[in-house]
Formats: C-alpha cells, structure tokens, sequence
C-alpha cells in the first residue's frame, strides 16, 4: 500500500480483557516499530522489528504486552489482561532500512480505551 | 535517559504571521532530528529530517535547524495559513538497546487564526 496502515483505528475493551493490534508497514521496509502515545504526550517506543526479527523490547512495560512479525512484513502488538492505564494510542511507523538516518512513516494508530 | 523538550506548549498566531518553535535535547548522541505534524485524532506525518551532520533542512514554507553543540532545534514556518494548526512535535533518534528509537517532546499545539 501507499503508506503504513493500523488496524482496528478504534479498540473499547473491558478490563482483563486481551486485545491484539494490527500494523501493515509500507511494503519493503525492514524496520518496524511500535510507539505508545497517551493522551497529552509524546509517543514513548515500545519495540523494534528488523525484518521478522524482534532486536528491542525495552520499551515494553510489562509482560502483559507481546509483539510479534512472523513473516517479517505484518506486525500484532497484543495485550493481555488489559488495564486502564493502557489506554493510549499505540503508533506503528517503519523504515526502508537497518539503520539511523531512515525516516520513519507512522499509521494513523489504533486508539485503545480500557474501560 | 534522553529528553526532548518543546517549548512553548501551546502557540496562537494570527494567520500570515512568521513564527518559530523551539525543541531542545538533552543529549548530544543524536543521530537524527526528525519534525512530526499530528493532526486531532490522527498519526503523525514527517516533515522534516536532519541528520547529525545536517544544519538544516528546508521544504516549501518550513525550515528546521539543528544545533547539536547546544541541544537545539528549531522548526520556523513562513507566512502561516491556517492549515497549519496542529500539533508539531520534534524527534531524536538515539541507539537504543538494539535499534535506532525516536525520542519525542510533548510537541507544541499550534492555531493560527484567520
């Protein structure tokens, strides 16, 4: 496609609840990457992709949140046990190469509100 | 731990007006300096991307620095329009545990009125 696509745009899940989130990169790119934005802020990395491989989840806050690119092209970013302070939009952007210097393409994000 | 600041938060302009916003870094280590438009309830849409041996870049009506020795940039736009009110935040791009991560300000609302 044209640019990064998120889906679903909108996310209402109750408490304890699992969620999974899907990212479509521009196809081609390498890099992949997860951002958290709460309301107000600044987005806040979550995790990083090269190709199918995940190089950095320290931006994850607990382990309740799992990411995965199997294939190296499509991403999930899930939640289990959702609690409200999860609730934030989560960001997906990617990048053509390995490296610095590659600009980064953001999605529209998927808002996610725990209730 | 690197930290982006965007000063000031909130910005009004009467349209046709030059104006400047300012994001400063706390470390130097800086790859990149990328600036960011994010429009209500939407993603974010690059602007511009300076890299570390950069100066500045340029793109129609905007122009961004990059200071490194002293911690800054700053993103000045020409004769506003009020399409341009938004949410303007600035990135730096760092190594990070084992990637390139952008570091974000809490970006500066800009409205400029017609």
């Amino acid at each position: 496609g044209a640019g990064v696509s998120q889906s679903p745009r909108y996310k209402v899940a109750k408490r304890g609840q699992d969620v999974a989130l899907r990212c479509d990169p521009i196809s081609g790119h390498v890099s992949l990457f997860w951002y958290q934005q709460a309301l107000g802020q600044g987005p806040e990395f979550l995790t990083y992709f090269q190709n199918e491989a995940q190089l950095d989840k320290s931006g994850l806050p607990s382990d309740r949140f799992f990411a995965e690119r199997p294939e190296g092209s499509v991403s999930t970013l899930k939640i289990q046990r959702t609690q409200q302070e999860d609730s934030a939009v989560y960001l997906c952007a990617s990048s053509s190469g390995q490296g610095y210097i590659d600009e980064q393409f953001f999605g529209p994000g998927t808002r996610l509100t725990v209730l | 731990k690197q930290e982006v600041t965007q000063i000031p938060a909130a910005l009004s302009v009467p349209e046709g007006e030059n104006l400047v916003l300012n994001c400063s870094f706390t470390d130097s280590a800086i790859y990149n300096l990328q600036w960011f438009r994010q429009d209500p309830g939407k993603g974010l849409t690059s602007l511009l991307l300076i890299q570390s041996s950069q100066r500045e870049q340029t793109s129609g009506r905007l122009n961004a620095s990059l200071d490194k020795s002293s911690g800054r940039s700053t993103l000045y736009i020409a004769a506003s329009q009020p399409g341009d009110s938004a949410t303007y935040l600035c990135a730096g791009e760092y190594s990070g545990a084992g990637s390139y991560q952008l570091t974000f300000g809490k970006g500066t609302k800009l409205s400029v009125i017609p």
